[in-house]
């Protein structure tokens, strides 16, 4: 099983240009989340999804969409990127609530 | 929001010290998680407590949630260089479905 898996590893992007994030996974896991981790300011929730189909915002949602059209997959969309949003994001799922959080190996993205 | 604040933010120990990374919250919390995220690794879950008091113990780690579970604990008995990485705690949103991280204390042990 290959668990949580992101594409791509890593990125570069002009400003203004557009990108979509995959995470894939095996665990038929119902929630899964993007956080992007910046030095010294630990993991941010972007957006999560509780189930096929529902998508909610976190703490640090502008700038970015999520779909979640299939129970394995959750994607990040960044519809006109900005340098701000220079980070390594990591996708993670969670088989139901109050249970731990299972992270994919991240991916780091840069706009110039 | 709900926010943890974990202290220190860095430390760096010599093989075989102790260390401990504390992590405080303003209101109750529902249960609290801890993390270990390995340089240019992702974030590995260690252990979820849920009961005031709780103490449980993985090998040379020891993790305790406070009485009042608003603070925990994680300490390290005798460093190795195997435990360099950054430690998060993460604690439960109310609905049991996010959590909310720590800044994360990283931990350099030298040889």
């Amino acid at each position: 099983n290959a668990g949580v898996t992101q594409t791509p590893k890593f990125r570069v992007l002009k400003t203004g240009q557009s990108m979509t994030l995959l995470c894939a996974q095996d665990m038929n896991h119902e929630y899964m989340y993007w956080y992007r981790q910046d030095p010294g300011m630990g993991l941010r929730l972007i957006h999560y999804s509780v189930g096929e189909g529902t998508t909610a915002k976190g703490e640090v949602p502008d700038g970015y969409n999520v779909s979640r059209l299939k129970k394995q997959n959750f994607l990040l969309g960044l519809e006109s990127a900005a340098p701000s949003q220079t980070s390594v994001y990591f996708c993670a799922t969670q088989r139901g609530s109050s249970y731990e959080q299972y992270f994919g190996p991240g991916t780091r993205l840069t706009v110039t | 929001g709900q926010q943890v604040m974990q202290i220190p933010q860095y430390q760096h120990v010599q093989e075989g010290e102790d260390f401990t990374t504390y992590c405080n919250s303003s209101t109750t919390l529902s249960n609290i998680q801890w993390y270990k995220q390995r340089p240019g690794g992702h974030p590995v879950f260690l252990i979820q407590l849920v009961k005031s008091g709780e103490v449980k113990k993985q090998k040379r780690l020891t993790f305790q949630f406070g009485e009042a579970k608003k603070n925990s604990s994680l300490h390290i008995t005798a460093t190795q260089t195997t435990d360099v990485g950054t430690y998060f705690c993460a604690a439960m949103n109310s609905g049991y479905s996010t959590l909310t991280f720590g800044k994360g204390t990283m931990l350099l042990v030298s040889p």
